[in-house]
């Protein structure tokens, strides 16, 4: 079955520091690729997508993500991170079949002053 | 504005009673899904439908049912056979179920509490 791993629950990080949110995807063929963000008790909101092409796609709000097919991976990067980017992360892919995302279950970041 | 809008906000009912969760978007998309948030689950597939009249179970059925009437609507009924039906209840869309066309857009959610 698919499946998409987000290996780290909580990250915490200080504020104007880097950060990268790991996303491990299982669809073996072209995968599409999502990055979410939800604030508390919102929805989400689409931070980037990767389809095709060029495999380090930009994001809004500064964000960027890098595609490897090697390591099935589509981490979540930001050079300086600011307080407004404390919320929870998603990462999600769409496979072969025709049933929709599938969700990692969420990484949480907490900035630190 | 182009958008997805759910409501109540915030629901609360007494246990044992169905509950129906409204979604409405006018973005012309023709795929809709409703999604189920705990804390540290993620979001778990509920119901989805790629076209009006038609709509498929997804991992968490049980005890929820639609309808998908119009295009722009997609009701979600939680019956008091769901035996843990607290949660944050998110609708979302997209153009289509497959591929590139799966990138969806959510709405606020609805967070119920059953009393």
């Amino acid at each position: 079955a698919q499946s998409v791993t987000q290996p780290d629950i909580h990250i915490t990080v200080s504020e104007g520091a880097s950060l990268e949110l790991r996303c491990n995807y299982s669809y073996g063929a072209t995968p599409y690729l999502f990055w979410y963000v939800q604030s508390p008790g919102q929805g989400l909101q689409l931070l980037l997508k990767y389809f095709s092409g060029d495999t380090l796609v930009q994001g809004i709000k500064g964000f960027e993500a890098e595609f490897k097919r090697s390591q099935s991976s589509f981490n979540l990067r930001k050079p300086s991170v600011h307080w407004s980017d404390a919320a929870e992360y998603f990462c999600a892919e769409v496979g072969g079949g025709a049933d929709g995302l599938t969700f990692g279950k969420g990484t949480h970041l907490i900035i630190q002053p | 504005d182009g958008g997805i809008t759910q409501s109540p906000k915030y629901l609360f009912r007494k246990e044992g009673q169905n509950v129906t969760l409204s979604c409405e978007q006018n973005l012309n998309h023709d795929a809709m899904y409703w999604y189920r948030q705990d804390p540290g689950q993620g979001l778990r597939l509920i119901y989805y439908s790629q076209i009006v009249n038609d709509f498929q179970k997804g991992d968490i059925a049980e005890g929820y049912s639609v309808s998908r009437e119009k295009k722009e609507s997609f009701p979600l009924t939680v019956t008091s056979a769901q035996k843990n039906p607290t949660a944050f209840y998110l609708c979302a869309s997209s153009r289509r179920l497959a591929g590139a066309y799966n990138e969806q857009f959510f709405g606020p959610g609805t967070r119920l509490t059953v009393l």
